[in-house]
């Protein structure tokens, strides 16, 4: 019953391209959705987020794109850098349950140069 | 001036041993969390404390229990451990619930 989908474990991208990172959700009460990037041995650092009244959110190189009749939303990193090389979770929440974020099992970006 | 700090970092024990993670937030945050990463790397949500006050309590064996003396600090204590319990331990901290979420950089629990 896994509600936040990553179906791609792993994700190789040359530097300099565009990173296209996808996240699929079933509970379409979600409302509210972030994108959180891991280096190995750290915990997760917030990246970008979107609320469901909006398509798109744009900070600097990441755009997160929401299409909610889809139900799918994507990360879009460009110009990829070597530093982006990371996991990169997807999580939502819903207002009622604002306060639990269901993440899905992550993307493993590596840039090669 | 770490924003989310854990410890241990590492902890290796016997099962059936007790044993607590500690958590420590500096941002001033009125919500804190804890996460468990298991083997297949999914991120779920044990536990949220808000001002102290136990939130979400996620299906969890009653042999984890958060404990938290104030608004910056929320610990985790587990019982009996079993060899299930070995994962990776995030805490975690945000202003408001629908505010994104600092994470500490984890607990490795290994049960031998």
């Amino acid at each position: 019953d896994q509600q936040v989908k990553q179906n791609s474990p792993s994700l190789s991208v040359q530097e300099g391209r565009i990173s296209i990172l996808n996240c699929d959700y079933t509970n379409s009460m979600f409302d509210y959705f972030l994108w959180y990037k891991k280096y190995p041995a750290e915990g997760p650092t917030f990246l970008i987020s979107i609320s469901s009244i909006k398509d798109k959110n744009e900070d600097g190189r990441f755009t997160v794109f929401l299409n909610k009749s889809a139900k799918h939303l994507s990360l879009h990193i460009v110009p990829s850098q070597p530093g982006d090389s990371a996991v990169y979770f997807c999580a939502a929440s819903a207002v009622e349950g604002a306060q639990k974020l269901v993440f899905g099992q992550g993307t493993r970006l590596t840039i090669n140069p | 001036d770490t924003a989310v700090s854990q410890t241990p970092k590492y902890l290796v024990t016997q099962m059936g041993n007790d044993k607590s993670i500690k958590c420590e937030q500096n941002l001033g945050h009125d919500t804190m969390y804890w996460y468990k990463q298991d083997s297949k790397k999914f991120l779920k949500i044990m536990f949220s404390y808000n001002n102290k006050e136990l939130i979400i309590n996620e299906t969890v064996p009653n042999r984890f229990s958060p404990k938290s003396p104030d608004k910056a600090h929320l610990n985790l204590h587990i019982n009996s451990l079993e060899l299930g319990d070995s994962a990776v331990y995030f805490c975690a901290s945000s202003q408001d619930y629908w505010q994104p979420q600092h994470f500490g950089d984890g607990t490795r629990l290994s049960i031998l």
